[in-house]
């Protein structure tokens, strides 16, 4: 099935230990986005790709940054994490439209 | 003002129970609307979008009321299986989703 795959499930990290969490589609979707939410929030889009155009939210911390080598994977790399930064990361795509918003399971990332 | 929010919930209802939720936005110029479903510790599902024109589906109806920025859903006979927390979902740009903090709803035995 054609879907949105984020790898991995959970994963740990050390505090200010860089970590990359990682997103594919087989969707073909050109439009692919980064949300966190933390614990009884709303999700929050930290930023977007327009194709391969970075969109970057205005209050998305430096310490934020993604990449997407191609159509189909997408990554977030945080550089220094800190305890604040634990949260579950949610990857999604959609068409140029904006339809067939898909989201991915998710990645819960814990800081220790 | 928040931009888009929701009844704080939780909802604690019985079996059968018909339930609402109500949800408002504060910018006029939204385009699309949709509700949408998180299960505990899962990523949210469209559960339907929510037109003008009112939209139903098996037990579940949404209302659109541009007027007065809201929106609102309702769930009648509710299941068990119905326990999540319910996500009001507002879209200014085609590929731009903005969520509210949900609302939790528990379907009691």
């Amino acid at each position: 099935d054609a879907m949105v795959i984020q790898n991995p499930r959970y994963q740990v990290t050390q505090f200010g230990k860089p970590v990359t969490l990682s997103c594919s589609q087989t969707l073909n979707h050109n439009v692919m986005y980064w949300y966190q939410q933390k614990s009884s929030q709303a999700p929050k889009l930290l930023f977007h790709y327009y194709d391969k155009d970075f969109n970057n939210e205005a209050d998305t911390p430096d310490n934020f940054q993604s990449r997407r080598p191609n159509t189909s994977f997408c990554f977030l790399d945080i550089r220094s994490p800190g305890l604040g930064d634990a949260a579950m990361y949610l990857c999604a795509t959609s068409n140029l439209q904006g339809n067939g918003y898909t989201f991915g399971s998710g990645t819960r990332l814990t800081v220790v | 003002r928040k931009e888009v929010e929701q009844d704080p919930g939780p909802f604690n209802v019985p079996e059968g129970a018909t339930v609402a939720f109500n949800c408002t936005y504060s910018n006029s110029a939204s385009q699309s609307f949709f509700w949408y479903r998180q299960d505990c510790r899962k990523e949210p599902k469209l559960l339907m979008s929510v037109y003008s024109s009112g939209n139903e589906d098996g037990r579940f109806t949404a209302q659109l009321n541009r007027a007065s920025q809201y929106i609102s859903l309702l769930i009648r006979d509710s299941k068990l299986s119905d326990s999540a927390t319910y996500l009001c979902v507002v879209s200014l740009r085609s590929y731009q989703l903005t969520f509210g903090k949900g609302t939790k709803l528990s379907v009691i035995p």
